[in-house]
């Protein structure tokens, strides 16, 4: 999976609770990306960084925080968790440069189930 | 506003047969495209990009997949599909930003 590990793979958590998830990447590559996969929706994009301590929001960004403090490390938040957010999360890098095409690479993902 | 759509929820298709799993878009330029394969409890792997030039792309496990500026699609496709090319393939498009399409569960049976 291109250097990339999430963690925890898994997590059940209840309602009202913080959450943080892990993105680490070995790739040195300068964007990286949080998606949610739910069925039916394919993959939606949550926030996205393209550098140290800096962010933005995606399509689905309600309920959720990121930081970036380290060129390898995107962590996710959700600050007090709910049933809706029961989902499959997936960390992705990419490097957009002057004649790249930012394909993106994929972590493992974390399954996260909140009760 | 670009957009990028998968009509078929699901395919099914014989081994050794040909296979074909579909994508349209709608951007207001010229768009990177790209199809991504996610096997069970795995992340999305890269399998093959347009950016410009030869209409035809190949990529990896055998596949390809036409551009089709007129008819805006990006179909994936494989002479001879294998049971093991059963998982979930998902379209995308990037023009400013990436969107993925909502995928499509392709299954080869025996």
């Amino acid at each position: 999976d291109a250097g990339i590990t999430q963690s925890p793979r898994h997590k059940v958590t209840e309602t009202g609770t913080p959450v943080t998830l892990r993105c680490h990447q070995t790739e040195n590559h300068r964007y990286m990306y949080w998606y949610r996969q739910d069925p039916g929706h394919g993959l939606r994009l949550i926030h996205y960084s393209y550098g140290v301590k800096d962010t933005d929001k995606g399509e689905v960004s309600d309920g959720y925080s990121v930081s970036r403090s380290k060129t390898e490390d995107f962590l996710l938040t959700l600050e007090s968790a709910t049933s809706s957010q029961t989902s499959v999360y997936f960390c992705a890098i990419s490097e957009w440069t002057s004649g790249s095409t930012d394909t993106q690479y994929f972590g493992p993902g974390t399954r996260l189930t909140v009760l | 506003a670009q957009s990028v759509a998968q009509p078929e929820d699901q395919v099914n298709v014989a081994e050794g047969n040909p296979l074909t799993v579909k994508c349209t878009y709608s951007v207001s330029g010229n768009p990177y495209l790209f199809w991504y394969v996610q096997y069970p409890n795995r992340g999305l792997q890269f399998l093959l990009k347009y950016i410009t030039g030869d209409n035809l792309v190949k990529g990896s496990y055998g596949f390809e997949a036409e551009f089709n500026k007129s008819q805006t699609s990006f179909h994936l496709k494989k002479p001879s599909a294998l049971v093991s090319d059963s998982a979930l393939y998902f379209c995308a498009v990037r023009y400013d930003k990436i969107i993925f399409g909502k995928g499509t569960r392709l299954h080869i049976l025996p």
